[in-house]
């Protein structure tokens, strides 16, 4: 049963314009979601994280949208840079250590 | 800063062996996470250290597995015996957990890849 689910495995956008990468959830017991951007032969890298008392953090570029009542999570990139090309993942905590993560999205930023 | 740091980078060996990984977190970080990651996957949580402590496996770390902290630093993840089904990218991931800190994300090392022969 996949708790966290990113059901787009892969989007292209025009460098410039705005990413948006979505991952929902079924376990209303996550209490804290986080995004990773995943380079090949790197291990994932944090990028922005959110609580689940709030329904938005932003962080530069990245902000990341939280909807409890439709356990839907956003990310959005404004303006993508082709530097933002990767694979990205979506996380969920429960209880105070395990994280659940998404099955990622590649994500193609065309110059 | 040193990040998190896992060696080796790369392990082939043939069916059956043992292989050994080690995970070094970053220095104050006092969590200490193993995943494995499968192509076209997420990480998938393995096994978790509060200190020194082991205070969860998952039902994926079979009795084949096992994992130390001995001193609340490095780790290690040892597999015995391994099978086909044990290539997989083994990520280490580390945290800081303390009061009044609020939530703290995990930071990946670059994981070690795992190739049975």
């Amino acid at each position: 049963d996949q708790q966290v689910k990113q059901n787009s495995p892969s989007l292209s956008v025009q460098e410039g314009r705005i990413s948006i990468l979505n991952c929902d959830y079924t376990n209303s017991m996550f209490d804290y979601f986080l995004w990773y951007k995943k380079y090949p032969a790197e291990g994932p890298t944090f990028l922005i994280s959110i609580s689940s008392i709030k329904d938005k953090n932003e962080d530069g570029r990245f902000t990341v949208f939280l909807n409890k009542s439709a356990k839907h999570l956003s990310l959005h990139i404004v303006p993508s840079q082709p530097g933002d090309s990767a694979v990205y993942f979506c996380a969920a905590r429960w209880g105070t250590y395990k994280y659940i993560f998404g099955t990622g999205t590649r994500l193609k930023v065309l110059a | 800063d040193t990040g998190v740091s896992q060696d080796p980078r790369h392990k082939i060996t043939k069916r059956g062996q043992n292989v050994t990984f080690r995970c070094d977190p970053i220095s104050e970080h006092n969590r200490l996470y193993w995943y494995r990651q499968t192509l076209g996957q997420g990480p998938e949580f393995l096994t978790y250290f509060q200190n020194e402590a082991q205070l969860e496996k998952s039902r994926l770390l079979s009795d084949r597995f096992s994992a130390e902290r001995p001193k609340g630093s490095f780790s290690t993840l040892e597999i015995q015996r391994t099978e086909q089904g044990d290539s997989a990218m083994y990520l280490c991931a580390s945290s800081l957990a303390r009061g009044g800190a609020g939530n703290q994300p995990q930071h990946f090392g670059d994981g070690t890849r795992l190739s049975i022969l």
